[in-house]
């Protein structure tokens, strides 16, 4: 079975323009989140999807959104970017079997940097 | 979620087993423990989780405490390549934790030859 897969794996952009990055869960995974991790603050949720619905979301700014599509894929974008959204964005996937989190698989990251 | 206790760092000889300990004294009855690691430049790798036995997998052994405040992570025989941070995770199963996991600082465990 192929693993999460995340594009780009790197990015490099400008402080104000905005960011897609796509993630691609294991096949049959319907539970999508993504974390934010830097040097400062370590590893930080920022949302998760199921069934194309937003059901968690971290203590993020609403500068950060996502989305799901019915194949499960999934994007998150970065609005009007700032030098502090320079990070490791990694996206991971679970069964997410009835009731119990379960595990969760993680792509290798996109790494954004803001110039 | 219940917060977590590890300590910053542990070295371990190759071959021998690696024993990491986390305490998690203000668990709930609902709240599993997650292992996760993460080589340096890599996603986090999921490696087993428990409620109240103790668990087994073809990566690692799970021991949690009777009274589940603590519980150690054991990887039986480590090698070079288990050379990673690990992290403890206390979270419940469902409601507002759902895909929601809270990473502390981990143990940095460093493998030598």
């Amino acid at each position: 079975k192929a693993g999460v897969t995340q594009t780009p794996r790197y990015l490099i952009k400008t402080r104000g323009q905005q960011v897609t990055l796509s993630c691609s869960p294991i096949s049959g995974h319907r539970s999508v989140s993504w974390y934010q991790q830097t040097p400062g603050q370590g590893l930080q949720f920022l949302f998760e999807y199921f069934s194309e619905t937003q059901r968690n979301k971290g203590n993020f700014p609403g500068r950060f959104s996502g989305r799901q599509f019915s194949n499960s894929r999934s994007e998150m974008n970065v609005s009007t970017l700032e030098l502090g959204d320079s990070a490791l964005y990694l996206c991971a996937s679970s069964p997410r079997l009835a009731g119990v989190l379960g595990e969760q698989y993680f792509g290798p990251g996109t790494r954004l940097t803001v110039t | 979620d219940a917060k977590t206790t590890q300590p910053t760092s542990m070295d371990c000889a190759e071959g021998r087993a690696a024993n990491l300990p986390c305490n998690h004294s203000t668990i709930s009855g609902n709240e599993y423990v997650y292992w996760y690691r993460q080589i340096h430049s890599q996603g986090p790798q999921y490696i087993i989780h428990g409620l109240k036995n103790n668990e087994t997998n073809e990566m690692a052994s799970l021991i949690i405490t009777e009274d589940r405040k603590s519980s150690t992570l054991i990887l039986p025989h480590a090698t070079l390549r288990d050379t990673a941070v690990y992290y403890c995770i206390v979270s419940e199963a469902g409601g507002t934790s759902y895909g929601k996991l809270t990473f502390g600082q981990g143990t940095i465990l460093t493998v030598h030859p």
